[in-house]
């Protein structure tokens, strides 16, 4: 079992509609639970973080963290073809291997949205 | 502003060859990441670095090998390349997470095509 799972899509819908992205994730142990969207041939950029169950809006974005659950979700108000774009959700967490503690990124596999006029 | 860079951009390799991918920070970050990116598989971290001279495996680290000898700058081999190794390759850094968002800054890719 992958530790962050996210439906890669493709997810379509029309300019002005509600975008809802979701990630699952099997370590209770991660702290701090990400967004990052990429552009078609550029590198990730991030576009939210929170490390708390509960919701932080940033505009038409809205980030959303259950730990009991181990669900993060992102939704998007009013899309626009702007936010076409592959979605990941990034957790990052403390890996515990040989006794040592590293921190450690791991990324869903990314949801592919278009926005269509 | 240089940020995250990586080098080569686009390389191809023949099966059997060797090559060495350079990233280089300008932030003074801690951490260091590679990843590679495949169609439906997303973002798979293959290697990591904490600090200077400290290594870590990732989640597909057959086939590749790391070094972190200065701060700035976190190198991928690959020493025999085979054409399941054709991806796109990304570095990443970020600064240390114990205490704050680690927000990671990602190169622009590299495209690597082994035939």
């Amino acid at each position: 079992q992958k530790e962050v799972e996210q439906d890669p899509g493709p997810l379509s819908v029309p300019e002005g509609a509600i975008v809802s992205l979701n990630c699952t994730y099997s370590n209770s142990a991660f702290q701090y639970f990400m967004w990052y969207r990429q552009y078609s041939r550029k590198g990730p950029e991030l576009l939210m973080y929170t490390y708390s169950s509960g919701n932080k809006e940033d505009g038409r974005f809205t980030a959303q963290v259950d730990k009991s659950s181990k669900y993060i979700s992102l939704f998007i108000r009013d899309s626009q073809p702007s936010d076409s774009a592959t979605y990941l959700c990034a957790i990052f967490g403390f890996d515990n291997a040989g006794g040592t503690s590293y921190g450690k990124l791991t990324f869903g596999q990314g949801t592919i949205l278009t926005v269509h006029p | 502003n240089a940020g995250v860079t990586q080098t080569p951009k686009f390389r191809v390799l023949k099966t059997g060859q060797s090559m060495t991918l350079l990233c280089a920070q300008d932030m003074n970050h801690e951490y260091m990441y590679w990843y590679r990116q495949d169609p439906g598989m997303g973002l798979r971290l293959i290697h990591y670095s904490v600090g200077e001279g400290t290594t870590a495996k990732g989640e597909v680290p057959d086939g590749y090998n790391v070094s972190r000898l200065k701060k700035q700058n976190f190198l991928l081999g690959l020493e025999s390349a085979a054409p399941s190794q054709t991806s796109v390759y990304f570095c990443a850094s970020s600064y240390s997470g114990t205490a704050a968002v680690t927000e990671a800054f990602f190169g622009q890719g590299t495209r690597l095509t082994v035939v």
